[in-house]
């Protein structure tokens, strides 16, 4: 099974600025299988972006993903006051999809 | 726009079977390449994976639940059950389902509200 590792646990920002989190896998994840997730308090997960770099439908391009390989990153460029809340990487390898124990931005 | 819905049974007693139903509006997962998937998370844990079928009743499930768990399509193929059975408390969870994308680029979406099973007697 591939194991997803997010960092840092909690991360603190302020509106305006550039967040960056990180997914790193314990071996190499096709780059058409990570996604990542926003969840919000008491809601479902929202798709934020697939294939690695692939905005989902309506989600604005100050958020971007990248990486390959056993690293991937996803950075909320700009951040607006919606934007704080936990965020899950996913990814498929070997007939199991797993997630990241995800990455709470909190407003500083 | 597609819209999935979780019901189902908020408490079960330990030793029996969860049962869930999902049902999709605003479109439909029949006759397509996409399946129903169904994920959970315990409280203050991650996302854990249980499951996916299709509306021809293809299923894949995660390795670590599939002695326990199963998967079904309604007669209307716009409905998916899951079923654990034996639960613990560790099964204590929201489950949701969502449109499990099994082309090219597997993803999620979009995701149900999630229901709250609580197992306990």
């Amino acid at each position: 099974e591939i194991v997803l590792t997010q960092s840092p646990g909690t991360l603190s920002l302020s509106p305006g600025e550039t967040a960056t989190l990180s997914c790193r896998a314990n071996q190499n994840v096709r780059r058409d299988y990570l996604a990542w997730y926003q969840q919000k308090p008491g809601q479902a997960p929202r798709l934020l972006i697939y294939g690695t770099s692939m905005r989902a439908t309506g989600i604005p391009d100050r958020f971007s993903g990248s990486g390959s390989g056993t690293d991937f990153t996803l950075t909320v460029s700009r951040l607006e006051p919606e934007d704080f809340a936990v965020y899950h990487c996913q990814q498929y390898g070997y007939s199991t999809h797993t997630f990241g124990q995800g990455t709470k931005l909190e407003i500083k | 726009q597609l819209q999935l819905q979780e019901s189902g049974p908020g408490l079960v007693n330990p030793s029996e079977t969860l049962t869930l139903t999902c049902s999709v509006s605003g479109g439909s997962i029949n006759g397509t390449t996409d399946y129903w998937g169904w994920i959970r998370q315990p409280p203050g844990k991650e996302l854990e994976w249980i499951g996916s079928i299709n509306y021809d009743g293809a299923t894949y499930y995660n390795p670590s639940l599939k002695s326990r768990v199963i998967l079904s399509v309604g007669s209307s193929k716009d409905q998916s059950s899951l079923k654990v059975t034996s639960v613990t408390a560790a099964d204590t969870a929201v489950y949701y389902c969502a449109r499990h994308i099994f082309s090219v680029r597997y993803r999620f979406d979009p995701w149900g509200q999630g229901t709250l099973v609580t197992v306990s007697s």
